[in-house]
């Protein structure tokens, strides 16, 4: 597509509830970020996909937390047992990869999906 | 992932006027830098990336001082349209990017 597209745009759901937020990636971007951001802060690192595979998890925040990906493309976020404080907007992100060390990926954002967990 | 520190602001500053905010960054084999912005609730968008020689984007111009860990982002002539929170992103290998947490920047008519 043109650009990232993430949905939902909004989730409102109840503590304990299980959620999925889907982001698709602009075609032909092999890397992939999920990235957190609560009102006020900072963009928080969640994971990152290159191709199908996950290399970096380091940021997921508990076992409630997977993701995955598949095709290359499509990835979902998955959150199981949401609490309070997982309340905020989940942004993914996609870049083509030209290089290894030599050179950092830019980033094409999708609008988010904003989760509120009551 | 290592810290990328800024100071969050909020800088006002009048219309037409320039501003400048930097960033600090702590691990020394960091390779890449960038500048993202990012409008009230928004998703970022690459404003400019940062080479070691210093570079310029219209009004907009990035330095990267590798000795002393910092990158830069001077803005001359502001616009109203340049309020916005501006994330400084850096990347020790090509997929590991960490954002700082933003300064807010509010340009004042």
């Amino acid at each position: 597509g043109a650009g990232v597209s993430q949905s939902p745009s909004n989730k409102v759901t109840e503590k304990g509830k299980d959620v999925e937020l889907r982001c698709d990636p602009i075609s032909g971007h092999t890397a992939l970020y999920w990235y957190r951001q609560s009102l006020g802060q900072g963009l928080e690192f969640l994971i990152y996909f290159q191709g199908n595979s996950a290399p970096d998890k380091s940021g997921l925040p508990s076992d409630r937390f997977s993701a995955e990906r598949t095709g290359g493309s499509v990835s979902t976020l998955t959150i199981q047992r949401t609490q309070q404080e997982d309340s905020a907007v989940y942004l993914c992100a996609s870049s083509s990869r030209t290089s290894g060390r030599s050179g950092a990926n830019v980033l094409t954002f999708g609008a988010g999906s904003r989760l509120t967990v009551l | 992932r290592k810290e990328v520190e800024q100071d969050p602001g909020p800088f006002n500053v009048p219309e037409g006027a320039t501003v400048a905010f930097n960033c600090t960054y702590s691990n020394s084999a960091s390779q890449s830098f960038f500048w993202y912005r990012q409008d009230c609730r928004k998703e970022p968008k690459l404003l400019m990336s940062v080479y070691s020689s210093g570079n310029e984007d219209g009004r907009f111009t990035a330095q990267l001082n590798r000795a002393s860990q910092y990158i830069s982002l001077l803005i001359r002539d502001s616009k109203l349209s340049d309020s916005a929170t501006y994330l400084c992103v850096v990347a020790v290998y090509a997929d590991g990017l960490t954002f700082g947490k933003g300064t807010h920047l509010i340009i004042q008519p």
